[in-house]
C-alpha cells in the first residue's frame, strides 16, 4: 500500500463544475501540502496544513487528521484550471512523501 | 521578493557523459534547498535537501550527487549518466528550519534526457 494515495487519477469536468479531489495516507503528518503542476512541468504550491481548513480564491483545502485525509475543491472550474494537482505529506523529519497526481481537465 | 532560477531548461546527453544542473535562490537567505527528480509517468522523488553550506542530505541511493558550495547555491551532478536519470529534475527551498512543515516554492525544471 502506498504511503499517499489520490483519487480519483484522472478527471474531466465541465467549465463552472465544482471539483473535488482526495488524498489519503497512512502514516502520522507534520503537514500536508497541495501542488499543482501545469502541463510544462512547473509545479505550483497551492497550500500547506496541519489542521482545518484553508481558502484561496476558488480553491479549499481541508484536512482531517483523524480520518488522515485531505480533501482539494475547487468552485467554479475554469479551463486554466486544467493541471494536475499533487497531494504530498510530511512525514516527520525530512521525510517528504508525493501522491501519484491527479490530472485535471476542465474543457470550455 | 524571492526567485529560484535553474538552467539549464532542457538537456540532451548522452549515457556515460557528467552532468551539472545548478539552482540559486536570490531574495532569501540560509534557505533549506532540495532537488527532486519525476520520472516520465511517474510521482516525484526527493534526491537530496540540504539545510546549509556544505551539508547535503540523500534520500535515495543513486548515480547522483549534490553540493552546495554557496549559502543560494545547489548543484546536482553525476560523473556518468545513466539512461534512467532521463526525467524532470526540480529545486525547491523553504525557510531555513522549516522543512516540510513550511511551504515549497519550486524552481521552472530542467528536462533531461538520455540517450
Amino acid at each position: 500500500k502506498n504511503e499517499v494515495e489520490q483519487s480519483p487519477q484522472n478527471l474531466t469536468a465541465q467549465e463552472g463544475e465544482f471539483i473535488t479531489i482526495n488524498c489519503s495516507y497512512s502514516v502520522g503528518i507534520s503537514a500536508l501540502h497541495w501542488l499543482q503542476q501545469h502541463p510544462g512541468g512547473g509545479i505550483v504550491s497551492l497550500f500547506m496544513l496541519s489542521s482545518g481548513k484553508k481558502k484561496h480564491g476558488r480553491l479549499i483545502a481541508t484536512i482531517n487528521i483523524q480520518e488522515k485525509h485531505s480533501s482539494l475543491h475547487i468552485t467554479a472550474s475554469h479551463p486554466r484550471d486544467s493541471a494536475v494537482y499533487i497531494c504530498a505529506v510530511a512525514a516527520g523529519g525530512q521525510n517528504f512523501v508525493f501522491g501519484p497526481g491527479t490530472r485535471l481537465s476542465v474543457l470550455p | 521578493s524571492q526567485t529560484i532560477h535553474q538552467w539549464p531548461a532542457t538537456l540532451v546527453q548522452p549515457v556515460g557523459s557528467p552532468l551539472s544542473l545548478e539552482c540559486t535562490v536570490e531574495g532569501t537567505s540560509n534557505p533549506n534547498l532540495y532537488w527532486y527528480r519525476q520520472a516520465a509517468g511517474r510521482g516525484l522523488q526527493l534526491l537530496f535537501y540540504s539545510v546549509g553550506i556544505g551539508q547535503i542530505s540523500s534520500e535515495v541511493p543513486q548515480n547522483l550527487s549534490a553540493s552546495r558550495p554557496q549559502d543560494r547555491q545547489f548543484i546536482l551532478s553525476s560523473k556518468k549518466l545513466l539512461l534512467s536519470d532521463s526525467g524532470f529534475y526540480l529545486c525547491a527551498w523553504s525557510v531555513r528550519g522549516g522543512g516540510f512543515s513550511y511551504e515549497q516554492y519550486f524552481g521552472p525544471g530542467t528536462r533531461l534526457t538520455v540517450t
